[in-house]
């Protein structure tokens, strides 16, 4: 298994483009989630997923946009570029929502927003 | 709301002292408790995790355990090594949401 992958590794964005990270698990996982790591923040969940075809916001899901219309994929979007969303996105996957659920995340997508 | 909060926010040791890292949460009805270390430019490795009905997990020289009822979780990490020198997270799982702490940078000197 490839666990959860993340492309790509780094990006280097002008203010007020787009873009999508993209996020893949090959482990059936139901549950699957973005965050952003800043500085001094911790990690911050962005969106997340219980199953295909559901979405739901997180703590700052502001400026951001996901789908999920496969189990394998959660693709975000970002619509408008800022450079208040340079930071690390870190994707994780899950069994399930509940119970015995250990998180597996992805090794991350560095995002540079000039 | 829950909030994780993590103490202290660095620590740095000779090799082979025993440590305690503190995680401590605020809202209770957790479903359980997982434990991370990132490297430097790394993504997050899971240590451990304590589901809400259990007190302890254990796992070579890691144990994590977990008072709900206090709000509490700590990591102890046995016969400290340089490579154990990262920053570990704890994480509080409430409902659909995977709430983390702000970790503590550890360092382990030779």
């Amino acid at each position: 298994n490839a666990g959860v992958t993340q492309t790509p590794k780094f990006q280097v964005l002008k203010t007020g483009q787009s873009m999508t990270l993209q996020c893949a698990q090959d482990m059936n996982h139901e549950y699957m989630s973005w965050y952003r790591q800043d500085p001094g923040m911790g990690l911050r969940l962005i969106h997340y997923s219980v199953g295909a075809g559901i979405t739901d916001q997180g703590e700052v899901p502001n400026g951001y946009n996901v789908s999920r219309s496969t189990t394998e994929d959660f693709p975000l979007r970002l619509l408008s570029a800022a450079p208040s969303q340079t930071s690390v996105y870190f994707c994780a996957s899950s069994y399930s929502t509940s119970g015995y659920n250990e998180q597996f995340f992805g090794p991350g997508t560095r995002l540079t927003v000039l | 709301k829950q909030e994780v909060t993590q103490i202290p926010a660095a620590l740095s040791v000779p090799e082979g002292e025993n440590l305690v890292l503190n995680c401590s949460f605020t809202d209770s009805a957790i479903y359980n408790l997982q434990w991370f270390r990132q490297d430097p430019g790394k993504g997050l490795t899971s240590l451990l995790l304590i589901q809400s009905s259990q007190r302890e997990q254990t796992s070579g020289r890691l144990n994590a355990s977990l008072d709900k009822s206090s709000g509490r979780s700590t990591l102890y990490i046995a016969a400290s090594q340089p490579g154990d020198s990262a920053t570990y997270l704890c994480a509080a799982h409430n409902t659909d949401k995977l709430i983390f702490g702000t970790g503590t940078r550890l360092q382990v000197f030779p």
